[in-house]
């Protein structure tokens, strides 16, 4: 079984700021099937990037998504206060999620 | 548009089963994998398996094999995932989840998620 270790557990950064999430798998993933979503408090998740860097319908630019085999990255180039959230990685179809990068904003 | 409706909460007891049904609406029900994801209280998500509403065909990670059923039933364009032998620590909301499509074109992703149902399992 692949398994998703996301660093670090917690980021805390100030409005505008860049947030650099990483997800690393234990062993070579399909970048067609990496997926990153986030979830705010009381709510469902929602699909950020699918394929490692394609943005889902309605996600803001500034989310983007890169990396391959092993080593997948979720950036937010300037946070918002509306990113305040856990993030996930998942491999689609395949493997168990990541432990999740909660993300605070100052 | 698209929609996952999924049947409210349940409160069961240690070693009962449990049925939590999700309906589908806004697209074509036997096109895309439906999902099934939970997360206890305060813990992160779990992925359980999914099944082909086309052909009936499922799969469910190790650790539910033997004791979750997922079906379906195209004629109402709803899945149902079933849990047996129930725990405490299956305690969790449970959602189901839609292939994510775009423009008639598929994805891999979990795209459509349901609002979710939460499961008590208590004494």
């Amino acid at each position: 079984e692949i398994v998703l270790t996301q660093s670090p557990g917690t980021l805390s950064l100030s409005p505008g700021e860049r947030a650099t999430l990483s997800c690393r798998a234990s062993q070579s993933v399909s970048s067609s099937y990496l997926g990153w979503y986030q979830q705010k408090p009381g709510q469902a998740p929602r699909l950020l990037i699918y394929a490692a860097s394609s943005r889902a319908t309605g996600i803001p630019d500034r989310f983007s998504g890169s990396g391959s085999g092993t080593d997948f990255t979720l950036t937010i180039s300037r946070l918002e206060p509306e990113d305040s959230a856990v993030y996930y990685c998942q491999q689609y179809g395949i493997s168990p999620f990541g432990g999740g990068t909660k993300v605070e904003i100052k | 548009q698209v929609q996952l409706v999924q049947s409210g909460a349940e409160v069961k007891k240690p070693g009962a089963s449990v049925k939590v049904s999700c309906k589908a609406s806004g697209y074509i029900f036997t096109d895309y994998y439906v999902h099934w994801v939970r997360q206890a209280p305060g813990q992160g998500l779990e992925w359980m398996g999914w099944i082909n509403p086309k052909s009936g065909g499922t799969y469910s990670v190790q650790k539910f094999q033997g004791r979750v059923t997922m079906t379906r039933d195209t004629s109402i364009s709803t899945a149902y995932m079933e849990l047996s032998r129930l725990r405490s620590d299956d305690t969790a909301v449970y959602y189901c989840v839609g292939d994510y499509f775009d423009s008639g074109s598929y994805y891999n992703g979990l795209g459509y998620w349901g609002q979710g149902t939460l499961v008590t399992v208590s004494s």
